[in-house]
């Protein structure tokens, strides 16, 4: 069964600062790996997703990914943390559900505080 | 293009009532997947559904049911309601086996007391 983990539930940072949040997947076949992040009270807002194209993979405000075949890691990272990035990131791989079916197997989640 | 709508964003239901949630995929998506969010855990893929069928279902009991309509719209209906049944519940769109990504609504916050 493929999963993901996602090492640390909290991290901080201090602002300007780099961000560094921590994914390790499981997987027998090629996996589609994706980052979602989470405001309080919000749904989930997608970062960036990997499909088997390019494995340096860049989002939307400022974050990106790196798809490691050899270390089975997507870790997320951002050169410089801003106020505005203080959210729950969630790493998720997209799993087989049957019948042509697929879904998205979450991790735990990594909560993002900065620290000004 | 409009994004993924849920409806209501927050309801409380007494244990044993039952509930029906609602949601307006985006456009261009046809299927709905439908996700629970407990407190402080990633969310859990509870079902499914494309043209009109559920197609995949995670680890839930059957009182956890829902629909697709032709405009690709979904419900999820919860019968039974149980204290752990409380949750923020996520619907997603997608383009058949989501290749391209899943677009989340905002959820809805059930609680159950």
């Amino acid at each position: 069964a493929q999963s993901v983990t996602q090492l640390g539930s909290h991290v901080s940072v201090s602002e300007g600062a780099l961000v560094l949040l921590r994914c390790n997947y499981s997987s027998s076949v090629p996996p589609y790996l994706f980052w979602y992040v989470q405001y309080p009270n919000q749904g989930l807002q997608l970062l960036l997703k990997y499909t088997s194209a390019a494995t340096l993979v860049k989002g939307i405000n400022g974050f990106e990914a790196e798809f490691k075949k050899s270390e089975t890691s997507f870790h997320l990272t951002k050169p410089s943390a801003h106020m505005s990035d203080a959210a729950e990131y969630f790493c998720a791989v997209r799993t087989h559900s049957g019948a042509g079916s697929y879904q998205l197997t979450f991790g735990k989640g990594t909560k993002l505080s900065v620290i000004p | 293009e409009t994004g993924v709508t849920q409806s209501p964003t927050h309801l409380i239901k007494t244990r044993g009532q039952q509930v029906t949630l609602r949601c307006s995929s985006q456009s261009g998506h046809n299927t709905v997947s439908w996700y629970q969010q407990a407190l402080g855990q990633g969310p859990q893929f509870i079902f499914q559904y494309y043209r009109e069928e559920e197609n995949g279902r995670g680890n839930f009991p059957p009182r956890f049911s829902g629909l697709q309509f032709p405009n690709y719209s979904s419900e999820l209906n919860v019968n039974a309601l149980e204290l752990d049944d409380s949750a923020l519940y996520l619907c997603a769109s997608s383009l058949e086996t989501g290749t391209y990504g899943y677009t989340f609504g905002s959820g809805t916050r059930l609680t159950v007391v």
